[in-house]
């Protein structure tokens, strides 16, 4: 089945920091990735929506400037959480969608647990 | 305000039983649903999925079921197995192209007791 990688797992920093989260497709190329934010005991919330080699979307409320997203190849996006502060700790979570066959669903990474102190 | 709901949080069940998991829908335009499954620590699992056009889905143990005049879809499982135990998130969308967004349910977490 599709697989995706998503690095690191777990990070904790101190407040001010930059960190830079890291999906990959790995056996299937994505032309669409996805970043999901979810607080515990409540559903996965898209942050954005990320096409290889244009601008992500972001869903309303997401402070793009905060949360940047690169999707330079087709089987890597990373998110960058800038200037990181402690409301910003959460578990982040990437998907893809394998461009070829349609109607495909979305695969998910393992997501990453951010902490920041 | 939550276009996908699971209203029960939890569920628990005997193994070799049934299992079913509810999720209603408020959104007529959605027209494609999915069920994952997650484990702790994990990102979520893909299991079945059912387009609006069909009112069943079925693979293995697991179907799906939709009631598009109802709104609602239905995951049953069966026989639960104790490694079913996850939580289960109920998502939908409308499908248009590639970018076409999920809209996630706040999940039910199963639990299958030996």
């Amino acid at each position: 089945g599709a697989v995706v990688s998503q690095h690191p797992s777990w990070v904790i920093c101190k407040s001010g920091t930059s960190v830079k989260i890291e999906c990959r497709s790995l056996d299937f190329q994505a032309t669409t990735m996805f970043w999901y934010r979810q607080f515990p005991k409540q559903s996965l919330m898209l942050m954005a929506t990320s096409n290889e080699g244009s601008k992500a979307t972001y869903e309303q409320g997401v402070e793009k400037d905060k949360f940047l997203i690169n999707h330079a190849s087709l089987t890597l996006s990373t998110l960058t959480v800038t200037s990181a502060h402690p409301e910003d700790s959460s578990f982040y979570i990437c998907s893809a969608r394998d461009g070829g066959p349609p109607n495909q669903p979305q695969h998910f990474g393992d997501g990453t647990r951010l902490s920041i102190l | 305000d939550q276009q996908v709901k699971q209203n029960s949080p939890s569920l628990s069940v005997q193994e070799g039983r049934i299992s079913i998991l509810n999720c209603d829908y408020t959104n007529s335009m959605f027209d494609y649903f999915l069920w994952y499954k997650k484990y702790p620590a994990e990102g979520p699992t893909f299991l079945i999925s059912i387009s609006s056009i069909k009112d069943k889905n079925e693979d293995g143990r697991f179907t799906v079921f939709l009631n598009k005049s109802a709104k609602h879809l239905s995951l049953h499982i069966v026989p639960s197995q104790p490694g079913d135990s996850a939580v289960y998130f109920c998502a939908a969308s409308v499908r248009d192209g590639a970018n076409s967004k999920l809209t996630f349910g706040k999940g039910i977490t199963l639990s299958v007791r030996p």
